[in-house]
Parts: structure tokens; C-alpha cells; sequence
């Protein structure tokens, strides 16, 4: 079965960090780019950030640039997002989604998310 | 960076009606569009990519049109499971935005 499933949300204090993981399973890893998405609660889709398979470009979203990082370990077929200096507004369901060129790069498959909540 | 604007943001309908979801871009986006559902706490699903191609076992009941500026996303016979948020995507470039989102409720 092709799925995505994240771990590593939790509660953080402000000014903390996290990382959260997105295994993939059922599909060659190496042949897809990988996006995380987040959703504050009550809120839209946000795209944070993205990386290419073949070339490793890597694309931030704003709001998240110098303190977020993007990365993937081909060897366990898993994606990461690395987030420090947290803030109460990076709270959110994070999704890891696969992009995929047979779908004109748009977002076939989605990990069930994981919660992030920033608090003190 | 690219902005979405989707129309309504609120839709009332009832089973078996026809409805339509706007979604412009601030600026040309080719075709470079695609279309999302959502269920309450779950992930969203692919719909439509390249603003008018079906993906793969969505229903047929579900289409996409338009180039450059202006898309919409169109329910022929609302069914049952069809309540739900509709997000626009562009892929463009980067960054990627979504729509703000259309929440489809049962009137």
C-alpha cells in the first residue's frame, strides 16, 4: 500500500524546536518530490516547504525561512522537516504530501498529519 | 508570490444539485492548477490536476476548467459524501499557495 505516515508532533514551548518524520512506504522513494503542508486549527492549507528528488533544490515558505529545514534519508525512505525557534503561529496539523510528475507535480498522496501545538 | 482567491468561501446545496467553485490567481498561471477535498480531521485529496485533468478514481461527477487567471471546479450531482472544503493549488513556482478554501455544506 502506497501511504505516508508522520510522527513527532507534540507540545513545545515557545522559542523550542521539533522535528517531525514522514515515512514512506509502497513506492520508490527516489522517484517523487516530497512538500509539507501544515493547517492551523480552524484555518486553510499552507504550503512550507518542498525537495526536489533528482537535484535536491529546496523551497521555504516565508513565513518559515531560517528556521525550519527541509531534508531525506533515501537509505530509510523518510522525510524530515527540522523546526526550531517555534512560535505560537507554527501551530498546526503538519502533513507530509508526495509530488508527482504523472500528476503535474500536484500533491497525489498525504500522510494523516501530525499536531504541532506551541504553548507555554 | 502568487494569491488565490477562491468564490464562494461558504456554499449551501442539496443532493443532486449542480455547484461551481471559483478560484482566481492574482496572476497567469498557465494551467498549473489543482484541486483539493477535505473531510473534517482528515488529510485532503487530490481531485484535479493541470486544472482539468481527473485524477485517478475520483468520480466522474467532479471536473475542472480554465487557463491563466481563472479556474473553476464544478459538481454536476452533488452526492452525499460530496460536504466537504474544495482548496485551489497553483504550482507555478514557488512558493506554493493554496485558496483560502469553500466549505460545502448541506443546505
Amino acid at each position: 500500500e502506497v501511504q505516508l505516515v508522520e510522527s513527532g508532533g507534540g507540545l513545545v514551548q515557545p522559542g523550542g524546536s521539533l522535528r517531525l518524520s514522514c515515512a514512506a512506504s509502497g513506492f520508490t522513494f527516489t522517484s517523487y518530490n516530497f512538500n509539507w503542508v501544515r493547517q492551523a486549527p480552524g484555518k486553510g492549507l499552507q504550503w512550507v516547504s518542498h525537495i526536489t528528488s533528482s537535484t535536491g533544490a529546496i523551497y521555504y515558505a516565508d513565513s518559515v525561512k531560517g528556521r525550519f529545514t527541509i531534508s531525506r534519508d533515501t537509505a530509510k525512505n523518510s522525510l524530515y522537516l527540522q523546526m526550531n525557534s517555534l512560535r505560537d503561529e507554527d501551530t498546526a496539523v503538519y502533513y507530509c504530501a508526495r509530488a508527482s510528475r504523472g500528476t503535474g507535480d500536484a500533491f497525489d498522496i498525504w500522510g494523516q498529519g501530525t499536531m504541532v501545538t506551541v504553548s507555554s | 508570490d502568487i494569491q488565490l482567491t477562491q468564490s464562494p468561501s461558504f456554499l449551501s446545496a442539496s443532493v443532486g444539485d449542480r455547484v461551481t467553485i471559483t478560484c482566481r490567481a492574482s496572476q497567469g498561471i498557465n494551467n498549473y492548477l489543482a484541486w483539493y477535498q477535505q473531510k473534517p480531521e482528515k488529510a485532503p485529496r487530490l481531485l484535479i490536476y493541470s486544472a482539468s485533468t481527473l485524477q485517478s478514481g475520483v468520480p466522474s461527477r467532479f471536473s475542472g476548467s480554465g487557463s491563466g487567471t481563472e479556474f473553476t471546479l464544478t459538481i454536476s450531482s452533488l452526492q452525499p459524501e460530496d460536504f466537504a472544503t474544495y482548496s485551489c493549488q497553483h504550482l507555478h513556482s514557488y512558493p506554493i499557495t493554496f485558496g483560502q478554501g469553500t466549505r460545502l455544506d448541506i443546505k
